[in-house]
């Protein structure tokens, strides 16, 4: 059972654009909603993060909506650059530790030139 | 410099022949985890550690084992590997306090024959 809907799987942009990367989920006992960037060959890193109870928040070009009521967030990344180029994967966590986070299967992003 | 890292970072091996990927932090972080990276599935949690000696299932256990005798370290042991062991393996590591940033590694590909 896929607990976060990730989508869409791959997305392609012209430099400047601004890709958005939606997530579902059913799990109302979420409560902490990170996103983590990938470059090839390395690691996940976390990038941004919400809780439930703003509906924004941003991070330099990085901006997480969140809809508490329809249950979906997104990442915006405004004045896209070649470098943004990653694979993104949302994320969330229930009440009882960061042992059981829960990622969606990843969004390839390509930002052409 | 705060890491976590793993060896080997690429593995080639045979059904059957029993392997250890290792993994060490120097964060004194409290948790760490196991996660597998197919294509497609996103990463998913193979097992996972609050602290010494206290180990947990994640979402896909079946056909791993691990251990954490000390705080730094956490092995990922394949007692007879499969060819659908094939896989990208990450390490992470955080400090266990709720809505702590996950650290991964850098990775270790894994090809079983």
């Amino acid at each position: 059972q896929q607990q976060v809907k990730q989508s869409p799987q791959s997305l392609i942009v012209q430099k400047g654009g601004i890709p958005i990367i939606n997530c579902a989920y059913e799990n109302t006992a979420f409560d902490y909603f990170p996103w983590y960037q990938q470059f090839p060959g390395k690691g996940p890193a976390l990038l941004i993060a919400i809780r439930p109870d703003v509906s924004e928040k941003k991070e330099g070009r990085f901006t997480i909506s969140f809809n508490k009521s329809a249950k979906q967030f997104s990442l915006h990344i405004m004045d896209s650059q070649p470098g943004d180029s990653a694979t993104y994967f949302c994320a969330a966590l229930t009440q009882g530790g960061s042992e059981k986070l829960v990622f969606g299967k990843g969004t390839k992003l390509t930002v052409n030139p | 410099e705060a890491q976590v890292t793993q060896n080997p970072r690429y593995l080639i091996t045979v059904t059957g022949k029993k392997l250890t990927v290792t993994c060490s932090q120097n964060m004194n972080h409290e948790y760490m985890s196991w996660y597998r990276q197919d294509p497609g599935l996103g990463l998913r949690q193979i097992y996972y550690s609050m602290n010494v000696e206290v180990t947990d299932k994640g979402d896909v256990p079946e056909g791993y084992k691990v251990s954490r005798k000390e705080k730094r370290n956490f092995p990922l042991i394949l007692e007879s590997p499969s060819p659908n062991q094939t896989s990208l393996y990450f390490c992470a590591s955080s400090l266990g306090d709720y809505y702590n940033e996950q650290f991964f590694g850098p990775g270790t590909r894994l090809t079983v024959l």
